[in-house]
């Protein structure tokens, strides 16, 4: 158990709906990273988060957004669904925001869009 | 750029050794070392460092070659729980997001 935890563990849902994932980083953590991983597929970095700023941004589509709140939970918005909206979604947690630091990734999301 | 690992995937039997690479078309200044079973979160194994030592504990150990932006990850009498998908992650100074490489994904049989 990494510490990180996210909600929900499966998402059903149907194209052109909206659906919110949620994170909580480990007890310290600042940093909040967000990433895509299709089936057998690598992780793609969308977004990362620190002390409740946005600080790095990757592949992201537009439909998609994020915030980290005060209490230092995420939260992942993703809009206007398609099938290729399908993946499995991780959450990681670094102490900072460096690439010097190691990253805890949560259980993970996994979407599926009919 | 995505950095490119080879092998993509390697079957061995326990007790044998393995090595998988990591390469990148930039310059790095740390590369990350994660393993991931099928349908669980990834593991963080070991970072490196530019201009840093060669990491390593119990029987997985990593290099970082600079010159030639390549990092190997070394795993020694394989065992059982070693099987799974390993992923490098790549970062180049001055941008705190790492890039991942497509994955090996290693068996290990009886």
């Amino acid at each position: 158990d990494s510490g990180v935890t996210q909600t929900p563990k499966h998402l059903i849902t149907a194209t052109g709906q909206r659906v919110t994932l949620r994170c909580s980083p480990r007890s310290g953590d600042l940093s909040v990273y967000w990433y895509q991983q299709s089936l057998d597929q690598g992780l793609q970095f969308l977004i990362q988060y620190y002390n409740g700023e946005e600080r790095a941004k990757g592949n992201i589509l537009e439909r998609f957004s994020a915030q980290q709140f005060p209490d230092l939970h995420s939260e992942l918005n993703l809009s206007s669904l398609e099938l290729g909206d399908s993946a499995l979604y991780f959450c990681a947690s670094s102490v900072v925001g460096n690439q010097v630091n190691e990253q805890f990734f949560g259980p993970g999301t996994r979407l599926t869009v009919l | 750029q995505q950095p490119v690992q080879s092998p993509q995937a390697v079957i061995l039997r326990e007790g044998e050794d393995a090595v998988i690479n990591c390469s990148s078309s930039k310059a790095l200044y740390s590369v990350h070392w994660y393993r991931q079973k099928h349908g669980e979160a990834p593991v963080f194994l070991m970072i490196l460092l530019k201009g840093g030592e060669q990491k390593g504990h119990d029987k997985i150990s990593a290099s970082f070659n600079e010159k030639k932006q390549q990092s190997s990850l070394y795993l020694t009498a394989s065992q059982l729980s070693y099987s799974g998908t390993y992923f490098c992650g790549t970062g180049v100074f001055g941008n705190e997001k790492l890039t991942f490489g497509t994955g090996t994904r290693l068996t290990i049989i009886p």
